[in-house]
């Protein structure tokens, strides 16, 4: 089965850094793009991130562009989000999903909350 | 940037009712549209992608259909377990999802 299991989120002061992880399991993890979704404590899915397969294509939405950075190893089948410049409305639980061909989402975490406050 | 406008936002029901919700797009997205299905505290989950195409293991009483602008995603004979809030998203340029509709008990 498809598992893929987030790691890395906690609180931080705006301005503040955080990396979070994605650990995937049970596919193979070089063949597919992933992403990041978040959504804000009551409130709609957002796509943050996206990245192919070998990391040669990077995807973001623009309120995060220059401050997050989405990366991968696949020798770890593992996702990362460096978000830098963290602010108050990045507060969110963040999702990480395997993404078919780049275009929509079928396996998810179980997401793992960012809350950024002073 | 491509907008996507659900429709209603809230949807009272009954178990047995069929329900649609309605999603359009601020221009043409062909077929890229994917649904999902969301419970509180929970990931969303994958129904419908390719506006129409249903999932492995998703019910029969979930459909989607729609192309160009306006897409439906219909629930016939609603369970217990349907409700929940549902997305569309859609792919055709970047990815963006609608705002979210919830199916409530009536």
């Amino acid at each position: 089965d498809v598992q893929l299991v987030e790691s890395g989120g906690g609180l931080v002061q705006p301005g503040g850094s955080l990396r979070l992880s994605c650990a995937a399991s049970g596919f193979t993890f070089s063949k597919f793009w992933m992403t990041w979704v978040r959504q804000a404590p009551g409130k709609g899915l957002e796509w943050v991130a996206n990245i192919k397969q070998d990391g040669s294509e990077k995807h973001y939405v623009d309120s995060v562009k220059g401050r997050f950075t989405i990366f991968r190893d696949n020798a770890k089948n593992s996702l990362f989000l460096q978000m830098n410049s963290l602010r108050a409305e990045d507060t969110a639980v963040y999702y990480c999903a395997r993404a078919i061909l780049g275009w929509y989402f079928d396996s998810w975490g179980q997401g793992t909350l960012v809350t950024v406050s002073s | 940037d491509i907008q996507m406008t659900q429709s209603p936002s809230t949807l009272s029901a009954s178990v047995g009712d069929r329900v649609t919700i309605t999603c359009r797009a601020s221009q043409s997205i062909t077929s890229s549209l994917a649904w999902y299905q969301q419970k509180p505290g929970k990931a969303p989950k994958l129904l419908i992608h390719r506006a129409s195409s249903l999932e492995r293991g998703v019910p029969s009483r979930f459909s989607g259909s729609g192309s160009g602008t306006e897409f439906t995603l219909t629930i016939s004979n609603l369970q217990p377990d349907d409700f929940a809030t549902y997305y569309c998203q859609q792919y055709n340029n970047y990815w963006t999802f609608g705002h979210g509709t919830k199916v409530e008990i009536k």
